[in-house]
């Protein structure tokens, strides 16, 4: 039983290019968060998706974000034209359902992907 | 007032100490409540929900004070794979929906 796939683990970008990071939740998952971690600070937000669904994205900062979660397929955050600001560790979580429901409804993480923008 | 808040420490305490850290938040009406673990740079894992009586998990124990609006960990006869972060979570409902939001965390060495 797979849990929460990311990959890849570490991405280096040069300033200005873009970022791809993939994420396939656990099985039987529909609900899928992702949040980012900076260097010694705490996880934030960023967006809550379902199937095909965006639902929650505030988060996300407004531009050069972006994130889909495909009917088939995995989750995939894309960050344009990186800037090193954006250097930090990226974390898809995976729910059965909406999570804060109950204390049935936790989230599993993945193991992340660090992005290192030079 | 931050939506979760927790003193970072560091916590210095000798294995075996009890130590016990403490979270608040700011949302009356959340409902569910979590403390994750966080070893450095690997991703958070799940140490146990909060019931609203109280849990208990080996040598874990966790509280819940819907009053005061904070929720507490207890860690027993601790060993020195009890160092980490530990984070307190709490979902917070927002025009999307619900979403878990993560406290700083509190960091937790434990030493010979």
């Amino acid at each position: 039983n797979a849990g929460v796939m990311q990959n890849p683990r570490h991405l280096v970008r040069r300033r200005g290019q873009e970022a791809r990071l993939r994420c396939s939740p656990m099985k039987g998952h529909s609900h899928v968060y992702w949040y980012r971690q900076l260097p010694e600070e705490g996880l934030k937000f960023m967006v809550y998706l379902q199937k095909e669904n965006i639902i929650d994205e505030s988060g996300m900062p407004k531009e050069r974000f972006s994130a889909e979660f495909p009917k088939e397929g995995p989750s995939i955050l894309r960050i344009q034209q990186v800037v090193r600001g954006d250097s930090a560790a990226y974390f898809c979580a995976s729910s059965p359902m909406e999570v804060g429901l109950s204390y049935n409804s936790p989230l599993h993480f993945g193991n992340g992907t660090r992005l290192t923008v030079t | 007032r931050k939506e979760v808040e927790q003193d970072p420490g560091p916590f210095n305490v000798p294995e075996g100490a009890t130590v016990a850290f403490n979270c608040t938040y700011s949302n009356s009406a959340s409902q569910s409540f979590f403390w994750y673990r966080q070893d450095c740079r690997k991703e958070p894992k799940l140490l146990m929900s909060v019931y609203s009586s109280g849990n208990e998990d080996g040598r874990f124990t966790a509280q819940l004070n819907r009053a005061s609006q904070y929720i507490s960990l207890l860690i027993r006869d601790s060993k020195l794979s009890d160092s980490a972060t530990y984070l307190c979570v709490v979902n917070i409902l927002t025009g999307g929906g619900n979403k878990l939001t993560f406290g700083t965390g509190t960091q937790l060495k434990v030493e010979l």
